[in-house]
């Protein structure tokens, strides 16, 4: 079965400076996704990035950047100049490719602060 | 906004009762996946339906079932009710199943008293 572990339960960083959210999954598939979803105190899960497990290029969308270390099954989340509006949990998820049971980690409550 | 619609966004009912949960998904999308996510924990994945056929099943009580009709919308049946049921209930929606493109709802909160 597959599982994704957050270690960080909470997590703080100052306005504009740089924090990194690490995950990490186990799993024997080859073909998978990797998701990060923002849930902020609106309580929408809103996705972040999306990495393919067979594109070797991290995924980046403007400030939100991944590092996947496929070998290591490690996915850790970047987010450079931190805005305050980034203040949310964010989840680490994954999903085997053709399944349909998108298993969530635990979540890090990120708080960015003025 | 995500596009995907979910009612009532909030519900305060009683032990042993019974609640019904609405989701219509975005325009075009054949997939519904229903999550429950307890008070600071992550999501677990309940049940998906496809095109109105049941696709995926997770851990979804005996007590809860759900069906999704040939509009597409989707209601997911809580009965008998424990404290424990107490949760946000989301609803997400995908065109095609096992891609990973998921959009949500912002879900119903159930607080069972």
């Amino acid at each position: 079965a597959q599982t994704v572990t957050q270690s960080q339960p909470e997590m703080s960083v100052q306005e504009a400076e740089t924090v990194t959210l690490s995950c990490t999954y186990d799993t024997s598939e080859s073909n998978y996704y990797l998701f990060w979803y923002k849930q902020p105190p609106s309580r929408q899960m809103i996705l972040v990035i999306r990495q393919e497990a067979y594109k070797q290029q991290n995924a980046t969308e403007n400030r939100f950047s991944v590092n996947f270390q496929k070998a290591a099954k490690s996915f850790s989340l970047k987010i450079s100049d931190s805005q305050l509006g980034d203040t949310a949990m964010y989840f680490c998820a994954f999903m085997k490719h053709g399944d349909n049971d998108m298993r969530f980690g635990a979540g890090t409550r990120l708080t960015v602060k003025p | 906004d995500s596009g995907v619609t979910q009612t009532p966004k909030h519900l305060i009912t009683a032990t042993g009762q019974r609640v019904t949960l609405r989701c219509s998904p975005r325009s075009g999308d054949l997939s519904v996946y229903w999550y429950q996510q307890s008070l600071d924990q992550g999501l677990q994945f309940l049940i998906q339906y496809y095109n109105g056929e049941e696709r995926a099943k997770g851990n979804i009580l005996e007590r809860f079932s759900a069906q999704q009709f040939p509009d597409l919308h989707s209601e997911l049946n809580l009965s008998s009710l424990e404290l424990g049921d107490s949760a946000l209930y989301f609803c997400a929606s995908s065109v095609l199943t096992g891609t990973g493109e998921l959009f949500f709802g912002e879900g119903s909160r159930l607080t069972v008293l």
